[in-house]
């Protein structure tokens, strides 16, 4: 069936520098895109979100870069600091469905 | 707002058993919905209703049942309890009517021995 993956399972970055999660996703006909932060033991906290009828949407620190081009869509997390490490998330919606579909998850780590 | 409440923290079952995971919010969200996630495998969908009286099945609905009586509770239960079911589960609330934002809860911490 189709899906939302990630490229890479970990990225480790120092504090500071700035940091991208892939994310690739299979379904053409989604329309909707979050991205999610979640800490241990906590559930997920909703970061950014963008519709398929941008191509990119800034938020604080955070930027979220649609290619539907590719089917591939980014985070950026600018100046990363140590309270960014944590899992990040990628979901998408078709909607015909109008549920999301959650992506396996990319652990970041930042070195102070 | 207290937002999305659940409980247990945590639950040892033994195989066979039945028991509720409870879920709150205070929201008036119309959108709730209950995951359950295991290592590498991400969230997937178990249950999910759009409003009081409303569920649908999800991803991986086998093994559980819902109900949604009231807006502000969506119940998941564990008919018998099998190990394949040690997980950590879920629940989320969205505004629903176009919001997809959803809000999390803390999460349960189930294992079934």
């Amino acid at each position: 069936g189709e899906s939302v993956g990630l490229h890479l399972p970990t990225l480790s970055v120092q504090e500071g520098d700035n940091s991208i999660i892939n994310c690739a996703y299979s379904n053409s006909a989604s329309d909707y895109f979050i991205w999610y932060k979640q800490e241990s033991g906590k559930g997920p906290q909703f970061i950014i979100d963008i519709r398929s009828n941008m191509d990119k949407r800034q938020g604080q620190r955070v930027t979220v870069l649609l290619n539907k081009t590719v089917k591939h869509l980014s985070l950026q997390i600018a100046a990363t600091q140590p309270g960014d490490s944590a899992v990040y998330f990628c979901a998408d919606r078709v909607t015909s469905y109008g549920k999301l579909t959650f992506g396996q998850g990319t652990i970041l780590t930042v070195h102070p | 707002n207290a937002g999305v409440t659940q409980t247990p923290k945590f639950q040892v079952l033994k195989t066979g058993q039945s028991m509720t995971l409870q879920c709150a919010q205070d929201m008036n969200h119309e959108y709730m919905s209950w995951y359950r996630q295991d290592p590498g495998m991400g969230l997937r969908l178990i249950h999910y209703s759009v409003g009081a009286g409303i569920t649908d099945q999800g991803e991986v609905p086998n093994g559980y049942n819902v109900s949604r009586s009231t807006t502000e509770d969506f119940p998941l239960r564990l008919l018998s309890a099998a190990p394949s079911q040690t997980s950590v589960y879920f629940c989320a609330s969205s505004m629903g009517g176009g919001s997809y934002e959803q809000y999390f809860g803390p999460g349960t911490r189930l294992t079934v021995t």
